[in-house]
């Protein structure tokens, strides 16, 4: 079975310092990663996608991730936050030949001016 | 950019009513979806639904849940007779295939919040 482990529920920083969410993963099969990002009153954003191809994946809005297969682990960085990088952060997993996808809990980014 | 439309954003209704939240997915999807988040609880895998028939379901999704499309465009979450516990937000997605990639890439909807009272 799949499971996801974001980390922190609550991440502060100040504007234009770097961002670090993590995110662990626990799958049986060759998984594939996401992460998902909510703004207030808008839909799931994908930010980027790991699978199995280059483990450092690039996404929008400057983030990326580095697939740890050692460390089962999946953390979002960004060298320097937004303010409009405020919003609800989620790590999914999905396994190869199944549809459903597997959220983390969440963490809420708060970037402070 | 295409986008999955969800109605209403928000219903309330009483305890052993029907609701039925409905979707638009984007319209070359083959594939839709419905997910919901309970209040402080994470986003949970509802159903998939494929070529008109469901492929595949969590446990959640119980006797009390149908999902239809009825025409060429939408596509509808019903829940037959509410109970306090189906008060959440469900999201509706949609997406194309898995791709080269085998990633089976989502796009959400904003999401309809149904409060059960």
């Amino acid at each position: 079975a799949q499971s996801v482990t974001q980390l922190d529920s609550h991440v502060s920083v100040s504007e234009g310092t770097p961002v670090l969410l993590r995110c662990n993963y626990s799958s049986s099969y060759s998984p594939s990663l996401f992460w998902y990002v909510q703004h207030p009153n808008k839909g799931l954003q994908l930010l980027l996608k790991y699978t199995s191809a280059a483990t450092l994946v690039k996404g929008i809005n400057g983030f990326e991730a580095e697939f740890k297969k050692s460390e089962t682990s999946f953390h979002l960085t960004k060298p320097s936050a937004h303010m409009s990088d405020a919003a609800e952060y989620f790590c999914v997993v999905s396994e190869t030949g199944r549809r459903a996808l597997t959220f983390g809990s969440g963490t809420r980014l708060q970037v402070q001016p | 950019e295409p986008e999955v439309t969800q109605t209403p954003s928000h219903q309330v209704t009483q305890m052993g009513q029907e609701v039925i939240l409905r979707c638009v997915p984007i319209s070359n999807h083959l594939y839709f979806y419905w997910y919901r988040q309970i209040l402080g609880q994470k986003v949970e895998f509802l159903v998939s639904f494929y070529n008109n028939e469901i492929s595949e379901k969590s446990e959640i999704f119980d006797d009390q849940f149908s999902v239809e499309r009825p025409d060429g465009s939408n596509f509808t979450l019903k829940i037959r007779s509410t109970k306090l516990e189906d008060s959440a937000m469900y999201f509706c997605a949609s997406s194309y295939d898995r791709g080269p990639s085998g990633a089976n890439v989502l796009t959400f909807g904003a999401g309809s919040r149904l409060t059960v009272l």
